[in-house]
């Protein structure tokens, strides 16, 4: 069974970091590409960034209001991928969630629970 | 607010069918043919229950189904069932653009 279970959420000061988790399993995680996705509060969704899978090197794509600050990586022997968030905003609490890529289909096929960061002094 | 355009309620009775619109551009819904939908429980997983306008996942009930006509595309939820009740979402490709991935406010369907 596929599970993605994501950890590392909290309060963090504006201009602070954090590192979000996400544990894989029930699948083999470095043969996908994998999003993180986040959902402030009272609003939609929105796509964060992605890293591809090991025969596209784990190359990586963000989002251009996250670009400069957040970076996606993982640890394909720990089924593991990671979002460090730096220089956080207000505007970045949300419930960030990482997704698997439906491979080929543009959409994603499973999700976590997500987990909560809150920006704020 | 969000680059696609969902309305934020919608409701009908148990058995009723309900249809849920997605707006966007020629850049996005209307460009490809790549319009998700997700059903959203607060505090759980978001569960994909259509790809690619129309594909269901296995499991999903065929209950659920997706169209799309030029710009906007739609959820339909026949039958409706206590369980149905939830937030959904759309999503779409955007192709070259940043983000490649748009997706809708989101709509609170209610099961009366």
């Amino acid at each position: 069974e596929v599970q993605l279970v994501e950890s590392g959420g909290g309060l963090v000061q504006p201009g602070g970091s954090l590192r979000l988790s996400c544990a894989a399993s029930g699948f083999t995680l470095s043969d996908h590409y994998m999003d993180w996705v986040r959902q402030a509060p009272g609003k939609g969704l929105e796509w964060v960034g992605r890293s591809r899978d090991k025969a596209r090197k784990h190359t990586t794509q963000y989002a251009a209001s996250v670009e400069g600050r957040f970076t996606i990586s993982r640890d394909d022997s720990k089924s593991s991928l990671y979002l460090q968030m730096n220089s956080l905003k207000t505007e970045d609490t949300a419930v960030y969630f990482c997704a698997r890529d439906r491979a080929g289909n543009y959409s994603w096929d499973y999700w976590g629970q997500g987990t909560l960061v809150t920006v704020s002094s | 607010q969000s680059a696609l355009t969902q309305p934020p309620s919608a409701s009908g009775s148990p058995g009723q069918s309900v249809t849920i619109s997605c707006s966007g551009t020629s850049n996005d819904v209307g460009g490809y043919n790549y319009v998700s939908w997700y059903q959203h429980h607060p505090g759980k997983a978001p569960k994909p229950i259509i790809y690619e306008v129309t594909k269901r996942p296995s499991g999903v009930p065929d209950r659920f189904s997706g169209s799309k006509v030029g710009n906007t595309a739609s959820l339909t939820v026949s039958g409706l069932q206590a369980e149905d009740e939830a937030d959904y979402y759309c999503g779409s490709y955007a192709g070259g653009n940043n983000p490649p991935w748009v997706f809708g406010g989101g709509t609170k369907l209610t099961v009366l």
